[in-house]
């Protein structure tokens, strides 16, 4: 249905290594959203992709919307101890459905 | 400082009780939510307002309920009726739920916890 997956749950990286989420539909996406959440805080937006095959970067993160508009991703390059929490990606408008996340640790 | 505030931050209830979480916003958004999340699992939509005295179910729906009188504010009832109700539960704001791809935004949560 209207669900979203991501993979993989739980990611532990050692500090300096990349680091990547995969957010997937099983229906097309009319935009796609990706949020922050730090250990015991809220989540926090962070993008939205609209385009199919849009890619956007923030500083070390790299957004990317698929070419079918049915999958996302979000890549960290040498991660960073302060990039520790969990991804969500979500979809939807005005009403979000969001997929159940990808927590990652990093290792210092 | 515009932003969105759920109080109080840890909230305990007794069997049998109705517990109300509050959740105010000055940044004159049209639409609010409430989610709740539960450990190592991602949000699930519980109610959510599009405008002032308008509401409609999430997919959680059961066992709350909530109230729109003011554009600022969108309370939470956690009733008696909701049997599982330990959870962090999440307010968010939206500048409209009918203009596509708008960014939540959301509060600090308010923690519940069954005594």
């Amino acid at each position: 249905g209207q669900q979203v997956m991501q993979i993989p749950q739980y990611q532990h990286v050692q500090e300096g290594e990349d680091f990547t989420t995969y957010c997937n539909s099983s229906t097309t996406l009319s935009n796609i959203q990706w949020y922050k959440q730090r250990p015991g805080g809220h989540p926090v937006f962070l993008i939205q992709l609209v385009k199919s095959g849009e890619v956007k970067k923030q500083k070390r993160l790299t957004f990317q919307f698929g070419e079918a508009k049915k999958n996302s991703s979000l890549h960290i390059t040498a991660t960073q101890t302060t990039d520790v929490g969990t991804y969500f990606c979500a979809r939807g408008t005005g009403k979000l459905i969001f997929g159940q996340g990808t927590t990652l640790q990093v290792k210092p | 400082d515009g932003g969105i505030t759920q109080s109080p931050k840890y909230l305990f209830r007794k069997e049998g009780q109705n517990v109300t979480l509050s959740c105010e916003q000055n940044l004159n958004h049209d639409a609010m939510y409430w989610y709740r999340q539960d450990p190592g699992q991602g949000l699930r939509l519980i109610y959510y307002s599009q405008i002032v005295n308008d509401f409609q179910k999430g997919d959680i729906a059961e066992g709350y309920s909530v109230s729109r009188e003011k554009k600022e504010s969108f309370p939470l009832t956690v009733t008696s009726a909701q049997k599982n109700p330990t959870a962090f539960y999440l307010c968010a704001s939206s500048q409209s739920a009918w203009l596509g791809n708008q960014p939540q935004h959301f509060g600090d949560g308010t923690r519940l916890s069954i005594l």
